[in-house]
């Protein structure tokens, strides 16, 4: 069964800092892989995706990922941090057999000091 | 576009009780998607709809049913409600034919509160 590990519960870096969120997945095939972001209270907003090509994917808001194989990685980066940026980052995988199921990770709390 | 809309925003009802929340897709999508999200925890897949049919169900209790009607708008129902029920729960909406991977939308959610 698919699955997807996110290590770090919570991370602090300070505005203007670089950033890197990782992600693992367990998956038998290609997969397709999201990154989405969770202001408190409020639903999830879609970051970036990947489903095949390019493994260095563009996202809204300055993010970008990176699909490594060879690690099962899907490590979501940003070159400088801004206190907006704070909020939960999830990682999550489509499941495989059609549908478009999505099973996350258990997230990752991002606090940005000024 | 109005996006995915959910209502209402906040609920508060009794353990035992029953509770029905709304989801009216994005614009043009067919296919909605039910998600539970307790505290401090990340989203569970409850049940996704499509063409009217409950088309694939996660780990969830049949005390969990949904509906879609034909406007592709859905209904989560929730009976005889239980203190672990209290969560945000999120509706997603995907357009079917835009196969593997396509995009999920998600609304701003509904806080349930079983008291």
């Amino acid at each position: 069964a698919q699955s997807v590990t996110q290590p770090d519960i919570h991370i602090t870096v300070s505005e203007g800092a670089s950033l890197e969120l990782r992600c693992n997945y367990s998956y038998g095939a290609t997969p397709y892989l999201f990154w989405y972001v969770q202001s408190p209270g409020q639903g999830l907003q879609l970051l970036l995706k990947y489903f095949s090509g390019d493994t260095l994917v563009q996202g809204i808001k300055g993010f970008e990922a990176e699909f490594k194989r060879s690690q099962s990685s899907f490590n979501l980066r940003k070159p400088s941090v801004h206190w907006s940026d704070a909020a939960e980052y999830f990682c999550a995988v489509g499941e495989s057999g059609g549908y478009n199921k999505l099973i996350f990770g258990a997230g990752t709390r991002l606090a940005v000091h000024p | 576009d109005a996006g995915v809309t959910q209502s209402p925003t906040h609920l508060i009802k009794t353990r035992g009780q029953q509770v029905t929340l709304r989801c009216s897709p994005k614009s043009g999508h067919d296919t909605v998607s039910w998600y539970q999200q307790a505290l401090g925890q990340e989203p569970q897949f409850i049940f996704q709809y499509y063409e009217e049919e409950e088309r694939q169900r996660g780990n969830f209790p049949d005390r969990f049913s949904g509906h879609q009607f034909p406007n592709y708008s859905s209904e989560l129902n929730v009976n005889a409600l239980l203190l672990g029920d209290s969560a945000l729960y999120l509706c997603a909406s995907s357009l079917s034919s835009g196969g593997l991977g396509t995009e999920a939308f998600f609304g701003q959610g509904t806080r349930l509160t079983v008291v």
